[in-house]
């Protein structure tokens, strides 16, 4: 079946630009996670979406950073007036269900460049 | 808090050989934990977890993994590597975050495997 697709699978953008990153999550799942991978590092947590509503967001770095999901499936990331510290790759989680024995299944990742 | 500490950046293993990649843990309460595999240009794909249970966890492509709670550990084992195996293993636990559900994971930095022909 189907895995998390995100699109765009590359972005370059100039400091001071407006980015959005999609994320289509598996259908049916619950959960949808957003991570940011800097070079040499492991994912790290942004935030979690269960359903449509945005539960937790503490790993968002700066109030440049926004996410939502609106009807509950699709998922966007933004970031607005982009720095050249926000290059990375940002990885999108899905999970059935929001209990803890779910396993995340990830989406390719966008590699954000910023020039 | 939690932490997960892969010691280890770099594995390097003939194929053919059994294979091992370190993993320890540092949680309050239950540890759930996992292993992922990151291919060049891929998303993260999912090889085991351990929830509870048996401290040998089995997983995908061969791969198995030990649970030591004395030893607060959760080493990545296969019998037999092979080439195809090359990538970068990270380890991860759950973060409980009770007073948002978000249960998302913790990951280590990383350990790049290669299997030598």
């Amino acid at each position: 079946g189907a895995g998390v697709s995100q699109s765009p699978r590359y972005k370059v953008a100039k400091r001071g630009q407006d980015v959005a990153l999609r994320c289509d999550p598996i259908s049916g799942h619950v959960s949808l996670f957003w991570y940011q991978q800097a070079l040499g590092q492991g994912p790290e947590f942004l935030t979690y979406f269960q359903n449509e509503a945005q539960l937790d967001k503490s790993g968002l770095p700066s109030d440049r950073f926004f996410a939502e999901r609106p009807e509950g499936s699709v998922s966007t990331l933004k970031i607005q007036r982009t720095q050249q510290e926000d290059s990375a790759v940002y990885l999108c989680a899905s999970s059935y269900r929001r209990d803890i024995s779910y396993e995340q299944y990830f989406g390719p990742g966008t590699r954000l460049t910023v020039t | 808090a939690q932490s997960v500490a892969q010691p280890e950046d770099q594995v390097n293993v003939a194929e053919g050989n059994p294979l091992t990649v370190k993993c320890t843990y540092s949680v309050s309460g239950n540890p759930y934990l996992f292993w992922y595999v990151q291919y060049p240009n891929r998303g993260l794909q999912f090889l085991l977890k351990y929830i509870t249970g048996d401290n040998l966890v089995k997983g995908s492509y061969g791969f198995e993994a030990e649970f030591n709670k004395s030893q607060t550990s959760f080493h990545l084992k296969k019998p037999s590597a092979l080439v195809s195996d090359s990538a970068l293993y990270f380890c991860a636990v759950r973060a409980l975050r009770i007073k948002t559900g978000a249960n998302n994971l913790f990951f280590g930095t990383g350990t790049r495997l290669t299997v030598i022909p």
